[in-house]
């Protein structure tokens, strides 16, 4: 079983800055990683596939890169509805999902 | 834009069994695509529970593998979940979602709140 690592667990950021999430896997999974985001009381979003391919009306200041077992999810300019949790998630025998980033307001 | 909708009970008594219903908007279920469960509580965080494709084929997290089966309704346009002999660590909101590719979860449906309770 693949064990999904994120770093940190919070950041506490001001609008406009640049985030670096971190995820790490427990072994290689190529470039097979996503990013979803998930804000209060919603469904969580895919935001990221295949470590870097934006998911559909992602808005561009959303990238991810990586490959083997460091991936980054990184937002340019934070937008006010930014502000929520993110979690990596790959599929070896099974789904699993990373504990998640907390991105919150500075 | 495919959307799927979650239904069910929101109260179920220990050792008894969660059932649920996923409706599929916008888009078939006979479509070239595998079906999923996912729940998300404080103290496990999200949590795969399986997968299904319209011919019945699936496969289940091994962990809950024992309690688990899921079926696709072709008819109405739905898959659903039972989870059978229940505790108080079965409660959790439940997502059903689709598969994109063999290796992402996207669409996920609002997702509904089951509680395990006498």
């Amino acid at each position: 079983e693949i064990v999904l690592t994120q770093s940190p667990a919070t950041l506490s950021l001001s609008p406009g800055a640049r985030a670096t999430l971190s995820c790490r896997a427990s072994q290689s999974v190529s470039f097979y990683l996503a990013w979803h985001q998930q804000k209060p009381g919603q469904a969580p979003r895919l935001l990221i596939y295949d470590s870097s391919h934006r998911a559909t009306g992602v808005p561009d200041r959303f990238s991810g890169s990586g490959s083997g077992t460091e991936f980054t999810l990184t937002i340019s300019s934070l937008e006010p509805e930014d502000f929520a949790i993110y979690y990596c998630q790959v599929r070896a025998d099974s789904f699993t999902f990373g504990p998640g980033t907390k991105v919150e307001i500075k | 834009q495919v959307q799927l909708q979650e239904s069910g009970p929101g109260l179920v008594k220990p050792s008894g069994t969660l059932s649920l219903t996923c409706a599929v908007f916008g888009g078939s279920i006979r479509s070239d695509n595998w079906w999923s469960w996912v729940r998300q509580s404080p103290g496990t965080g999200l949590e795969w529970i399986g997968e299904i494709y319209h011919s019945g084929n699936h496969n289940y997290n091994p962990s809950l593998k024992s309690r688990v089966t899921m079926s696709v309704d072709k008819s109405n346009n739905q898959f659903s979940l039972k989870l059978t002999s229940v505790t108080a660590a079965d409660t959790a909101v439940y997502y059903c979602a689709r598969v994109l590719g063999r290796y992402y979860v996207d669409s996920w449906g609002q997702g509904t709140l089951v509680s395990v309770s006498s």
